[in-house]
């Protein structure tokens, strides 16, 4: 079992839909990712909070809205996604300090119909 | 500069051989090397890591070899099992912005047939 616990691990939506992923993490980790990642494709960082607050977003389109409303969890807002969304999104946590690895959650499965 | 560059794409080992997998990268402001194992419909996750101030780290069956002057790391499974059958990430890490970002290679397909 993983320590990063993601929700839901499916989902289904349409394109006019509005939906959230949620992440949490109780290891006392300050820094949160989100990852999207296809098929047999390597995970593609899209945003990063550390200590709350959004420290990295990669350039990711609006339709995709991150929130940290506190130190354990995460969440994705999704609204008038496309099909090219569709997608595994991952969220990963790490310590602050030099050498600590990032944790990942299974994931949840996005299919935009 | 940001790549990290992972071969094989796929490889197919016979039970109890050994399993190589390489990488490369070109920048050196990478400090930490993670390798993680993917099984389907899961998260990656970590298998072992390496600081680029070591050759070298075993865990059990899996080892890290590191050439920082190369900037080359690869991974070896001795005596490889099918459970070891999965996808295989290295990746690079930077620290900036008051968080890691990891850069990951392509991914390595790892099948072991009985």
């Amino acid at each position: 079992d993983t320590e990063v616990t993601q929700t839901p691990k499916h989902l289904v939506m349409g394109m006019t839909n509005k939906k959230s992923l949620k992440c949490e993490q109780h290891m006392g980790h300050r820094a949160m990712y989100w990852y999207k990642q296809k098929a047999k494709k390597p995970p593609e960082l899209m945003f990063v909070y550390s200590y709350e607050k959004l420290s990295i977003n990669e350039s990711v389109p609006s339709r995709f809205s991150p929130e940290c409303p506190n130190s354990s969890l995460l969440n994705l807002h999704l609204h008038a996604l496309q099909p090219e969304d569709s997608a595994l999104y991952l969220c990963a946590s790490s310590q602050d300090t030099l050498y600590q690895p990032q944790h990942f959650g299974d994931g949840t499965r996005l299919s935009i119909l | 500069q940001q790549q990290v560059k992972q071969s094989p794409q796929s490889l197919i080992v016979q039970k109890g051989g050994i399993s190589i997998i390489n990488c490369a990268y070109e920048n050196t402001a990478f400090d930490y090397f993670p390798w993680y194992q993917q099984f389907p419909g899961k998260g990656p996750a970590l298998l072992i890591a390496i600081r680029p101030d070591v050759s070298e780290k075993k865990e059990g069956r899996f080892t890290i070899s590191f050439n920082k002057s190369a900037k080359q790391f690869s991974l070896h499974i001795m005596d490889s099992q099918p459970g070891d059958s999965a996808t295989y990430f290295c990746a690079a890490r930077r620290l900036g912005q008051g968080a890691q970002k990891l850069v990951f290679g392509q991914g390595t397909r790892l099948t072991i047939n009985p």
